[in-house]
Formats: structure tokens, C-alpha cells, sequence
């Protein structure tokens, strides 16, 4: 069966700091693959989303970047946080169209 | 990517049926209409998909319009443990649109003892 691992569950680094998050997929290949923000209290924003290695696409544009370095592995990362980048970051996975499997989720809290 | 309009918040009763419309005007042909369900601190899960009438699942059933300009999500007497948020997506299986999971503002639902 299909697992999503998402590390850490929660996370607090200081304004300017690098960011680093990793999300991993097994039991499928060349699974869309998807990052994900939600702010406290808000509805999920979309922020970048992968159809295949190395082809990442950017929905809002921020200090944040994505890389897909395998076919199942997708990273978030910034080289310089902000306040206003807290949140709860999800990754998620879906097969070609179907529905989207979600991860447990980085709780990201930026002082 | 077929834009969707929820409530923003409803109330139930414990026991209840709740019914949840969702409408989405520009609907493309080859797009299905999906739901999902997301409680505090945890990723959104996957509750019923369909394409036109009714689909019914051990957890809920959807009802699409002839039109399918509309649908409604049915929670059959809910419960406490049914408090959460709910999204209403409309995407394609295949093609453009088909990996631009854009969720929305989804709708609030509380149940009350």
C-alpha cells in the first residue's frame, strides 16, 4: 500500500534562518506530488506542485522553493525565513488524476 | 480548474442530517466532483467523488444535478466527532487541471450536543 512520510511534525527556527522539509512516498511511482500551506484559521493555499523529477510548478510567488531530486522524494525550502512563513505546511501525493493523500503535516512556527 | 463556492460555516444538531452545497458554475466536462474532509492539525482526507446523480459511500453521498452546476455533500446524522472542514473540489482526472489541487475556504461545520 501507498505511505507519505513527512518530517518534522513541528518545527521552530528564527527569522532568517534556512528551511528545510522533506516529504517521501512509497508504494507508488510517478505520483504528482504537491506542497501545501495553511495558516491558522485559513483554508489550504498551494504552493508549488510536481508532475514528474525535476519539473516543479510555482502557484504563489514567495521566498519558498521546491526540488524534486527522485521520483518520490519532494523538498521545501527557503534559504531566509520569514515571520509572515508559519504555518502548517502539508505535503501531499496523488496518482495521475484521483483523489490526493496527504501527509501528517510540519508545524512551522517562525520567531 | 472549475472555481467552487461553499458556505462558510454551518451548525448541526447532533443526529442530525447535515447537507452541504457546493456550487461550481464553469464545471468543464471531463471534471469530477470531489470532497474532502479535514479535522485541526491533520491533512485533509478523502470522503466521496462523483460525476453526475448520486454516489453513496459508507460514510456519505453526494448528489449532482442533471446540470451538475451544484452539488451536495450528505453526512447521514452526524456527530461530534463530525466536526471539521469541509472542500469541495472540481478537477479532471487527466490532462491540464487534472494536478492543480486548488482548495478553497472549504465550509466549517460544527455539531452540537
Amino acid at each position: 500500500s501507498q505511505t507519505i512520510h513527512q518530517w518534522p511534525a513541528t518545527l521552530v527556527q528564527p527569522v532568517g534562518s534556512p528551511l528545510s522539509l522533506e516529504c517521501t512516498v512509497e508504494g507508488t511511482s510517478n505520483p504528482n506530488l504537491y506542497w501545501y500551506r495553511q495558516a491558522a484559521g485559513r483554508g489550504l493555499q498551494l504552493l508549488f506542485y510536481s508532475v514528474g523529477i525535476g519539473q516543479i510548478s510555482s502557484e504563489v510567488p514567495q521566498n519558498l522553493s521546491a526540488s524534486r531530486p527522485q521520483d518520490r522524494q519532494f523538498i521545501l525550502s527557503s534559504k531566509k525565513l520569514l515571520l509572515s512563513d508559519s504555518g502548517f505546511y502539508l505535503c501531499a501525493w496523488s496518482p495521475r488524476g484521483g483523489e490526493a493523500f496527504f501527509g501528517q503535516g510540519t508545524r512551522l512556527t517562525v520567531v | 480548474l472549475a472555481k467552487t463556492t461553499q458556505p462558510i460555516s454551518m451548525d448541526s444538531y447532533e443526529g442530525q442530517e447535515v447537507n452541504i452545497t457546493c456550487s461550481h458554475n464553469n464545471i468543464a466536462t471531463n471534471d469530477y466532483i470531489t470532497w474532502y474532509q479535514q479535522f485541526p492539525s491533520q491533512g485533509p482526507r478523502f470522503i466521496i467523488q462523483g460525476y453526475k446523480t448520486k454516489v453513496t459511500n459508507e460514510v456519505a453521498s453526494l448528489f449532482i444535478p442533471a446540470d451538475r452546476k451544484s452539488s451536495t455533500l450528505s453526512l447521514p446524522r452526524v456527530s461530534l466527532s463530525d466536526t471539521a472542514v469541509y472542500y469541495c473540489l472540481a478537477y479532471p482526472f487527466s490532462g491540464a487541471g487534472s494536478y492543480q489541487l486548488t482548495f478553497g475556504k472549504g465550509t466549517k461545520l460544527s455539531v452540537i450536543p
